[in-house]
């Protein structure tokens, strides 16, 4: 089974319009934390935010909020006021505290697109 | 401060041939993983380093290999270049100190392509 799926693979948002991306994971532990990148089309991945599975508020950021949902495992990432700069390929990513191996496991990612 | 960074940039190679790859990651950070992202396949996690031991590998054969040097930066080989190996190598570092929720920041990558 996925690990993290994104469901999206292209989405289109109006220019300073909110636009949510949507993700959502699986694992049994209980501590496990769930991360936001986004990847320009020059490579580099940006990291964006953070939740992790004990935290009762959910992450913010600047322009950026983590829609938190434990029970449902949904990790959906919200843009408000897009910019033509948020056009980029965005990726969701867990890190599970029964993982030895300390990777970040990442979805399939969702590109955005921003239209002026 | 310096974020991660990557060379080369660019590379092509011959089918065959070898490729080296290195990172330098953010100062003070001690773990490094190396990624790779071919066309359409998302993010492969392919090796993490710590402290100048290999901690991790993912599902990769041998021909991947790579080493962390004791200034913590890392280099990354790939052996007997085979066309699908064409991606783009994406580097990244962050302290380790247990948990989840240590943050991995990655550099602009490398592309390889093989021809």
């Amino acid at each position: 089974a996925q690990k993290i799926t994104q469901t999206q693979p292209g989405m289109f948002v109006q220019e300073k319009e909110a636009v949510t991306l949507d993700c959502t994971y699986d694992t049994s532990d209980q501590s496990y934390g769930l991360f936001w990148y986004k990847q320009p089309s020059s490579g580099e991945m940006i990291f964006l935010i953070y939740q992790g599975s004990y935290d009762e508020q959910n992450a913010t950021e600047g322009r950026y909020s983590l829609n938190f949902q434990k029970a449902r495992k949904s990790a959906n990432l919200v843009i408000s006021a897009s910019q033509l700069g948020d056009s980029a390929m965005y990726f969701c990513a867990m890190r599970e505290a029964n993982n030895a191996g300390n990777m970040l496991t990442f979805g399939g990612g969702t590109r955005l697109m921003v239209k002026p | 401060e310096a974020g991660v960074t990557q060379s080369p940039t660019h590379l092509i190679k011959t089918r065959g041939q070898q490729a080296t790859l290195r990172c330098s990651p953010i100062s003070g950070h001690t773990s490094v993983y190396w990624y790779q992202q071919a066309l359409g396949l998302g993010l492969q996690f392919l090796l993490w380093y710590d402290e100048g031991e290999e901690r991790n590998r993912g599902n990769f054969p041998p021909r991947f290999s790579g080493r962390q040097f004791p200034n913590y930066s890392s280099e990354l080989n790939v052996n007997a270049l085979e066309l699908e190996d064409s991606a783009l190598y994406l580097c990244a570092s962050s302290l380790w100190l247990g948990g989840v929720g240590n943050t991995i920041y990655f550099g602009e990558g490398s592309w390889l392509t093989v021809v």
